[in-house]
């Protein structure tokens, strides 16, 4: 069956990099889209961009300065790259697979940016 | 960017009432407009896609319709596993965008 499982560390300092990884099973990343979608405690979901099954990439404009989207498809993963974190980028980070609209999510993972 | 207004932010409501929920986007999107459903600590599930198709296991009671700019989300008949918030999406250009999200909680 179709599964996201986004990985990655808990806890970044400010002005660092954020790693995180998606890996998925039941489909292939050359055939279906996959997005980044984040969600601050409380907050509304915040698109923050995606790896096509081609293997171009989109982002938000305003994270795009800071953002970086690969993918090894070799191992199933898309992975996320921010840098210069601040608190505000403390949120819950999704990947989600996209046919126009995102069927399926994973279970998210919740990154804080403190010292 | 396409903006979209979800209203209103919160609906107290009772079980067994039939209810709706409105999404407004600043330019047309289309029928490229779907709906979430996110309970507390979990990840947003699709709820309805390309504004009015329903999802294999969501259940019957949830409808949506519209295109353009104004849609709406209907729940004939709510019951207390649907007290979550409600998100619409368009995916008709990039940035895909969401709304702010509709709280339902017990009147």
């Amino acid at each position: 069956q179709v599964q996201l499982m986004e990985s990655g560390p808990g806890l970044v300092q400010p002005s660092e990099t954020l790693s995180l990884t998606c890996t998925v099973s039941g489909f292939s990343l050359t055939s279906y889209n996959v997005h980044w979608v984040r969600q601050p405690p409380g907050k509304g979901l915040e698109w923050m961009g995606v790896m096509w099954s081609g293997g171009s990439t989109d982002y938000n404009s305003a994270l795009k300065s800071r953002l970086s989207i690969s993918r090894d498809t070799s191992k199933n993963q898309v992975f996320l790259k921010m840098n210069s974190l601040q608190s505000e980028d403390t949120t819950t980070y999704y990947c989600a697979r996209e046919t126009w609209y995102f069927d399926y999510w994973g279970q998210g993972v919740m990154v804080t940016v403190s010292s | 960017d396409v903006v979209l207004t979800q209203s209103p932010a919160t609906l107290s409501v009772t079980p067994g009432e039939r209810i709706s929920l409105s999404c407004r986007a600043s330019e047309s999107v289309d029928t490229y407009l779907h709906w979430y459903q996110q309970k507390p600590n979990e990840s947003p599930r699709l709820l309805i896609k390309y504004a009015s198709q329903s999802i294999s296991g969501i259940p019957s009671r949830f409808s949506g319709s519209g295109s353009g700019t104004d849609f709406t989300l209907s729940i004939n008949g709510v019951e207390l596993e649907d007290l979550s918030i409600y998100y619409c999406q368009q995916g008709n250009s990039l940035p895909y965008t969401f709304g702010a999200g509709t709280k339902l909680e017990l009147k």
